[in-house]
Formats: structure tokens, C-alpha cells, sequence
């Protein structure tokens, strides 16, 4: 069963204190792992798709990186605006039509 | 802008009545998903539909219907025989199988 575990649950830095959140999965064929930030109340918003191991994307103070078995998202320098519950989905091969996400880990940047 | 747009963002009903949840996009997406949030959990999936007039059942489906009679609309109902209906619900659609799901803003139904 294709299964993505979050870590930490729930991660408290100071503002500028670099970090990562972890995300580890199995799948039967990877063919895509996606970031997603959501804040409260809202829909998950989109960050990044990582097709292949070795891959990695940035966008401002974020680094999204992937290995065969997890995948990191790397926060550099993160301001209180960074805070929000980042979110890790895979899409599996063979036919399957669903993203499977994990729990999430819940980011609070102190100012 | 192309979007999602769920409506209402607040729900409040009675248990014992179905309630119909609205979900409209402008992406031109052929396929259209439904996830439930609760606390501590990831996105669960209920229904999903990749044409216009088919859907499969997702994980979750039990107690839930949907329709997809237009391609811009996939509303969510969900009746009096889904136990634990309280939740947040979310829409999504994506171009492709392997591209990212776009979401709506959510839609909190509190069932009293």
C-alpha cells in the first residue's frame, strides 16, 4: 500500500534558524512527489513536483530535494511568514489516479 | 484568474439532512477531486473524477455522492448516513495524472 509519513509533527524555530522537514514514502512507481503549504483555513497551496531522485527546486527561502525513499524540504533563513503546515503527496504509477498525502508538519517561525 | 471556487466557506447543519457542497473551476481541468481534513490526519480522498458524467469512488466514499453532469462542476453531497460528517472539505483538479492538484479554499461543514 503506498503510504507517506511526515516528520516532525510539529517543528517551533526562531526567525533566520534554517531547518527540514522530512517526508518518507513508499509507492509502487513513483511519478511524482508534490509540496504543498496550507495555511489556517485555507486549501493547500502549490509548491513543488519532483519527478526523479537527484532532483531538486527552489523558490525563495525553499529547497525541495528527493531521494528513492524521502524526500527533504530545506527552509533557509525562514521569516515568521514562512509559518504554516507544509504538506507531502505522492502520485503512484500503474493506473493510480489519487495523490496520497501525509499528515503534514505544522512550521511556527518566531519572530 | 483561473480557480477553484468552493462555496459556502462556512456550513452549518442539522444531523439527519443532507447538505450539498458546491465546487466550480475555470482551469479547464478535465479531472476533479474530493478530500477530507480532519485534525492529525492527511487528505482523504472521496470521490474523483477524470470526465465529464463518470466519477469512481475514492477511500472515504461511504455516506457521500457526487455528479459531473458540466466539466467545470463537481458538487459534493453529503448525506444523512456519513457518520462523522464534521469536517473540512476540500475540491481540487489537475490537467493530468501527473500533474499537481490545485485547490479550492475549503468549505467547514459542522453537523450538530
Amino acid at each position: 500500500e503506498d503510504q507517506v509519513t511526515q516528520s516532525p509533527e510539529a517543528l517551533r524555530l526562531q526567525e533566520g534558524e534554517s531547518s527540514s522537514l522530512n517526508c518518507s514514502y513508499t509507492v509502487s512507481g513513483l511519478r511524482g512527489l508534490f509540496w504543498y503549504r496550507q495555511d489556517p483555513g485555507k486549501g493547500p497551496e502549490f509548491l513543488f513536483t519532483l519527478y526523479s531522485a537527484g532532483e531538486e527546486k527552489e523558490k525563495e527561502r525553499l529547497k525541495a530535494t528527493l531521494t528513492k525513499k524521502e524526500s527533504f524540504l530545506h527552509i533557509t533563513a525562514p521569516k515568521p511568514e514562512d509559518s504554516a503546515t507544509y504538506l507531502c503527496a505522492v502520485q503512484a504509477g500503474g493506473g493510480a489516479q489519487k495523490l496520497v498525502f501525509g499528515q503534514g508538519t505544522r512550521l511556527t517561525i518566531n519572530p | 484568474d483561473g480557480g477553484i471556487t468552493q462555496s459556502p466557506k462556512y456550513l452549518f447543519r442539522k444531523e439527519g439532512q443532507n447538505v450539498t457542497l458546491s465546487c466550480e473551476q475555470n482551469l479547464n481541468h478535465d479531472a476533479m477531486y474530493w478530500y477530507r481534513q480532519d485534525p492529525g490526519q492527511g487528505l482523504r480522498l472521496i470521490y474523483y473524477s477524470q470526465i465529464v458524467n463518470d466519477f469512481q469512488k475514492g477511500d472515504i466514499a461511504e455516506g457521500y455522492s457526487v455528479s459531473r453532469e458540466k466539466k467545470e462542476s463537481f458538487p459534493l453531497t453529503v448525506t444523512s448516513a456519513q457518520k462523522n460528517p464534521t469536517a473540512f472539505y476540500l475540491c481540487a483538479s489537475r490537467h493530468r495524472t501527473d500533474s499537481p492538484l490545485h485547490f479550492g479554499n475549503g468549505t467547514r461543514l459542522t453537523v450538530t
